[in-house]
């Protein structure tokens, strides 16, 4: 059964630091991967996807990568600013014949300082 | 505005007492997806469809059933809702179940 771990589940650091994000899975047939957030009493927004071919992906600030033997990705967050405080899930999108079956992390909540 | 639309938004009732939460695409989108947030149990998937009359069960589709006559519409049905599926509920919709997911703006059922 596919299981994902985020670490850790709240993080509080001062404005312009850079960061990483952890997410684990256990299984590693997986199809993607994404990145979310989310804000307070908000829906959820894609940040980034990798697909299960590809390493890595990059949007702005946000660099995710992606390790499917070890079963882990990481959120790079450059430069952090109080706009980025939210909470950020990763979701596994299961292969082997079970695509479009996410599974989420519970979340890591960011704060970001001034 | 490209959007996934939920309705209602906020909802308390009975046990017991049906009732169905819409969802509603209009990017032309073939995959839609439920979803129900609990503290402490994080997001998990109820159902989702790969296109229309195409239907499967996701981790936790116990005391719900969906449809998908239409691409754009993806309703969720509670038959005999129980106070356990009280949750703060979320549609998503992606072109194909490989790309970025759009998420809706949540509803928030109680069952008392």
């Amino acid at each position: 059964k596919q299981e994902v771990t985020q670490i850790p589940a709240a993080l509080s650091v001062p404005e312009g630091e850079n960061l990483v994000l952890n997410c684990s899975f256990t299984d590693s047939a997986i199809y993607n991967l994404q990145w979310f957030r989310q804000d307070p009493g908000k829906g959820l927004t894609s940040l980034l996807l990798i697909q299960s071919s590809q390493r890595e992906q990059t949007s702005g600030r946000l660099n995710a990568s992606l390790d499917k033997s070890s079963g882990r990705s990481t959120l790079y967050i450059a430069a952090s600013q109080p706009g980025d405080s939210a909470t950020y899930l990763c979701a596994v999108n299961r292969g082997g014949g079970s695509q479009g079956n996410l599974i989420f992390g519970k979340g890591t909540k960011l704060s970001v300082k001034p | 505005e490209a959007q996934v639309t939920q309705n209602p938004r906020y909802l308390i009732t009975v046990t017991g007492k049906k009732l169905t939460v819409t969802c509603s695409q209009n990017m032309n989108h073939e995959y839609m997806s439920w979803y129900r947030q609990d503290p402490g149990l994080g997001l998990r998937q109820i159902y989702y469809s790969m296109n229309v009359e195409v239907t499967d069960k996701g981790d936790v589709p116990e005391g719900y059933k969906v449809s998908r006559k239409e691409k754009r519409n993806f309703p969720l049905i509670l038959e005999s809702p129980s106070p356990n599926q009280t949750s703060l509920y979320f549609c998503a919709s992606s072109f194909t179940f490989s790309r970025p997911q759009h998420f809706g703006d949540g509803t928030r059922l109680s069952i008392l």
